[in-house]
C-alpha cells in the first residue's frame, strides 16, 4: 500500500514570493508521482507528473517539482507566485504497474496575498 | 470535447432517500473512478471500474453501489443516504496505463439532512 503526506495544510505567501509545497510518500514498490491543482468549485487538474528520467520536472503555470528517491519526497515549487495561484494542491502516487489505486495526500491550501 | 461530465452538480437529500450520480466521459477511457472529498482528508476512492461491465471496491465503498453498463458511463448509487455521506463527489477517468493522469469532472456537492 502507498501513503502520501503533505506536511502543510495551509501555506500563505505574498505575491511574487517563492513557494514550496512539501510532499512525502511511502511505498514498497516503485511509483509514479503527480501534483494536481484544484481551483474553487472545480475538479482537479494535472500540474505535472514524474514517471522516470530527470528528477526535476516542469509543469504548467511555471510550477516545477523535484523527485528525491532517497528522501521519498516530491516537493512542488514556484519561484514567483501570482494571486491566480491561490488554490488547493494535491500530491498523489500510483504504483508504476497498476492504474487502479491513485493515493492522494490531504492537500495544501496555497493562499497568495497581495 | 467535454471530457468528464458529472450530473447533477448539487443535490440535497433527506436521510434514507436514494439517488444516483451520473458520470460520463467522451475520451474512450477504460478506467473510471468515483472519489469523495472531505475537508482535510484529500480524495478517497469509493469504487472504480477497469472496463465496461466491471467494478471494484476502493478505500471507502460502504453505503455505495456502482454500475458500468456502458464504457462511457459510470453510475454511483446511494441506496439509503446518511448524513455521513455529505461530501463532494468526483468522477475521474484515465487510459489503462498508470503513467497516464486521471481526468476529473467538476464534482457533485451532496448534502444529506
Amino acid at each position: 500500500a502507498q501513503s502520501v503526506t503533505q506536511l502543510d495544510s495551509q501555506v500563505p505567501v505574498f505575491e511574487e514570493a517563492p513557494v514550496e509545497l512539501r510532499c512525502n510518500y511511502s511505498s514498497s514498490v516503485s511509483v509514479y508521482l503527480f501534483w494536481y491543482v484544484q481551483y474553487p468549485n472545480q475538479g482537479l487538474q494535472l500540474l505535472l507528473k514524474y514517471l522516470s528520467g530527470s528528477t526535476l520536472v516542469k509543469g504548467i503555470n511555471g510550477f516545477e517539482a523535484e523527485f528525491n528517491k532517497s528522501q521519498t519526497s516530491f516537493h512542488l515549487r514556484k519561484p514567483s507566485v501570482h494571486i491566480s495561484d491561490t488554490a488547493e494542491y494535491f500530491c498523489a502516487v500510483i504504483p508504476s504497474g497498476s492504474a487502479r489505486q491513485l493515493t492522494f495526500g490531504s492537500g495544501t491550501q496555497l493562499t497568495v496575498l497581495p | 470535447n467535454a471530457g468528464v461530465t458529472q450530473t447533477p452538480k448539487f443535490r440535497v437529500l433527506k436521510t434514507g432517500q436514494s439517488m444516483t450520480l451520473l458520470c460520463a466521459q467522451d475520451m474512450n477511457h477504460e478506467y473510471m473512478y468515483w472519489y469523495r472529498q472531505d475537508p482535510g482528508m484529500g480524495l478517497r476512492l469509493i469504487h472504480y471500474s477497469v472496463g465496461e461491465g466491471t467494478t471494484a471496491k476502493g478505500e471507502v465503498p460502504d453505503g455505495y453501489n456502482v454500475s458500468r453498463l456502458k464504457k462511457q458511463n459510470f453510475l454511483l448509487g446511494l441506496e439509503s443516504a446518511a448524513p455521513s455521506q455529505t461530501s463532494v463527489y468526483f468522477c475521474a477517468s484515465t487510459l489503462s496505463s498508470s503513467n497516464q493522469p486521471q481526468h476529473f469532472g467538476d464534482g457533485t456537492r451532496l448534502s444529506i439532512l
